[in-house]
């Protein structure tokens, strides 16, 4: 079986400030990383992913996150953030060897940022 | 532009009343999804579909069903035997058989009980 854990549940942070999102997850075989932002009242949008090669992985917009599998983390980065970034963020696996496209979602956290 | 329409944005259920939440895709996806979110507990998989008339359970199935008639279309029904059915319902799409393909979702239903 397969979870997803993210530590905190809300981060308030100063905008230009840099900020860190947690994620770790348990797994018993090999995994694909995803994170998803969902702005208020809208469906979640993939921010970035990890399949293989280079551990760290970056967005359009500035985030980057780092997989970490002795850690099993897939902690999620920005040197500096905006008021626009101020959403709510999901970490998320899936197996790499599984007989359907199952997606296991973490419980998510919400980033305000202040002005 | 592909992509995902759920429908309405916003639903009301009175007490005893089975209600059904549209979701269209036209991204040629064969696998579709239909999640709840509860606020602080992530996404919750209620049902899922990976064919053209065949769907499955997902952890959350009681008091729901799902029909897939039509490859681009995934209705989720909300029975009276869900009792606490307030929640924002997320449907998803994505391509079989590729678990590093991410999902696409639609901008969610919002149900509320009268």
């Amino acid at each position: 079986a397969q979870s997803v854990t993210q530590l905190d549940s809300q981060v308030p942070v100063f905008e230009e400030a840099p900020v860190e999102l947690r994620c770790n997850y348990s797994s018993s075989v090999s995994v694909y990383l995803f994170w998803y932002v969902q702005y208020p009242n809208q469906g979640l949008q993939l921010l970035l992913k990890y399949l293989s090669g280079s551990t760290l992985v970056e967005s359009i917009n500035g985030f980057e996150a780092e997989f970490n599998k002795s850690q099993t983390s897939f902690h999620l980065r920005k040197p500096s953030v905006h008021i626009s970034d101020t959403a709510e963020y999901f970490c998320a696996v899936s197996s790499i060897k599984t007989s359907y496209d199952k997606v296991i979602f973490g419980p998510g956290t919400s980033l305000s940022v202040i002005p | 532009d592909g992509g995902i329409t759920q429908s309405p944005k916003y639903l009301f259920r009175k007490e005893g009343q089975n209600v059904t939440l549209s979701c269209e895709q036209n991204l040629n996806h064969d696998a579709m999804y239909w999640y709840r979110q509860d606020p602080g507990q992530g996404l919750r998989l209620i049902y899922y579909s990976q064919i053209v008339n065949d769907f499955q359970k997902g952890d959350i199935a009681e008091g729901y069903s799902v029909s897939r008639e039509k490859k681009e279309s995934f209705p989720l029904t909300v029975t009276s035997a869900q009792k606490n059915p307030t929640a924002f319902y997320l449907c998803a799409s994505s391509i079989v058989g590729y678990s590093n393909q991410p999902q696409h979702f639609g901008d969610g239903t919002r149900l509320s009980i009268l």
